[in-house]
């Protein structure tokens, strides 16, 4: 059974850090591309930035670039979003995502709430 | 970055009836291959969003055939046939062809 499980985030002041952290099971991690995904509260579905197999391509929406960080440990089954200076804009349920082209957002992780405020 | 953009937003329906979703892109989601990179997607309260359809018309594993989906280039429909109670939702259309990967604004669906 395919399993994404997520942890980390939680409350973060304006300009402070966070990461989180989504470990894959049930499939061979390695051979897919892997995303974060976010959902404002009340809002749609926004894209945040994804990552290839190896970990040398990354792509990333632009109001995250330079302050998000994606990453994965293929040894460990797991990604990682690494998020930098945040804003209260970046307050939303963060999720964890593997793609194909033949299935599309198959599986997603459970979601966790980041909220940025003082 | 393409836009994608769905009507009706809110969508009420009558238990038994038939339901469409519009999504419009501002680019072709037609590729070289010949495959339309467009999937749909729907998110029940309070759950993490399913895959319903990919590649334009292609039915992901588990998805009732009430389920299709149609179109090509940058006009693609979702329609629901036999709507019940449990298709309540916000429905969103989706495009990975390029990045950013972009959706539409959700449409969602109310039984009457």
């Amino acid at each position: 059974e395919v399993q994404l499980v997520q942890s980390g985030g939680g409350l973060a002041q304006p300009g402070g850090s966070l990461r989180l952290s989504c470990a894959a099971s049930g499939f061979t991690f390695s051979a897919y591309w892997m995303n974060w995904l976010r959902q404002a509260p009340g809002k749609g579905l926004e894209w945040v930035a994804n990552i290839d197999q190896g970990g040398s391509e990354k792509y990333y929406v632009d109001s995250v670039k330079g302050r998000f960080t994606i990453s994965r440990d293929n040894a460990k089954n797991s990604l990682f979003l690494q998020m930098d200076s945040l804003r209260a804009e970046d307050t939303a349920v963060y999720f964890c995502a593997k793609h194909s082209r033949n299935s599309g957002f198959q599986y997603w992780g459970q979601g966790s709430l980041v909220t940025v405020s003082s | 970055d393409i836009v994608m953009t769905q009507s009706p937003l809110s969508l009420p329906v009558t238990p038994g009836e038939s339901a469409s979703i519009s999504c419009r892109s501002s680019q072709s989601l037609l590729h070289s291959n010949g495959d339309n990179y467009l999937e749909w997607y729907l998110q029940k309260p309070g759950q993490s969003p399913q895959v319903l359809i990919y590649l334009g018309s292609n039915r992901a594993s588990g998805v009732p055939d009430r389920f299709s989906g149609s179109g090509s280039g940058t006009d693609f429909t979702l329609k629901i046939s036999r709507v019940e109670a449990e298709d309540v939702g916000i429905y969103y259309c989706m495009q990975p062809l390029q990045v950013p990967v972009t959706f539409g604004q959700g449409t969602r669906l109310e039984i009457k």
